[in-house]
């Protein structure tokens, strides 16, 4: 069955970098466009960014363009989401979730279980 | 950006009752609208995509409708396990945009 499983989050102080990863499983990774949606403590659900199914198109929200650089290796079924610059304002689960087509403009079909990150001094 | 209106922000029901959720977007969206259900320390869950296509596995308590601009989501008959938060979700136009979220409880 499809497995989606978000690591790296952690504790981390502001202005420094992070580097989040999602490993899929269960189908065929390449075929499908990846996004980050995140959720702050008490605030509701914010799309983060996508990345088309073949790495060659990323979108970003406005809050994290040129700051958050989203790549990924097809041959490790893996995404990763590279954070510099943080601000106490990322805090926030961050869950990794399956696009339904290749394309940016997708719902969310599969989700992980997400990864805490937390921006403090 | 497209803005998504999401009302009620919470709502209180019994166990039976029927249960609706309104959203509004801020321009036409066709009928690129999606529905999530989000339980604590949980991973949210797609309910109904395209505005009224139950995804598989959902139970057919719940259902969809609208196109446009104009989105309601409901709950035929609330069971317990229904508590949760549900949101809207446009994808019509980048940036993808959720509504604010309603928060479900039960009385």
């Amino acid at each position: 069955q499809v497995q989606v499983v978000e690591s790296g989050g952690g504790v981390v102080q502001p202005g420094r970098s992070l580097r989040l990863s999602c490993v899929a499983s269960g189908f065929t990774f390449s075929s499908y466009a990846v996004h980050w949606v995140r959720q702050a403590p008490g605030k509701g659900l914010e799309w983060v960014a996508v990345i088309t199914y073949d790495g060659s198109n990323t979108y970003y929200a406005d809050s994290v363009k040129g700051r958050f650089t989203f790549s990924r290796d097809n041959s490790k079924n893996t995404v990763y989401l590279q954070m510099n610059s943080l601000r106490a304002e990322d805090t926030a689960f961050y869950y990794c979730t399956r696009g339904n087509s290749i394309a940016a403009h997708s719902y969310f079909d599969y989700w992980g279980q997400g990864t805490l990150v937390t921006v403090s001094s | 950006d497209i803005h998504m209106t999401q009302s009620p922000s919470s709502l209180s029901a019994s166990v039976g009752d029927r249960v609706t959720i309104t959203c509004q977007a801020s321009q036409a969206i066709s009928k690129y609208l999606n529905w999530y259900q989000h339980k604590p320390g949980k991973a949210p869950k797609l309910l109904i995509y395209d505005a009224s296509n139950l995804e598989k596995g959902v139970p057919s308590r719940f259902s969809g409708s609208g196109s446009g601009t104009d989105f309601t989501f409901n709950i035929s008959s609330l069971e317990p396990e229904d508590l949760a938060t549900y949101y809207c979700q446009q994808y019509d136009n980048l940036p993808l945009t959720f509504g604010g979220g309603t928060k479900v409880e039960i009385k």
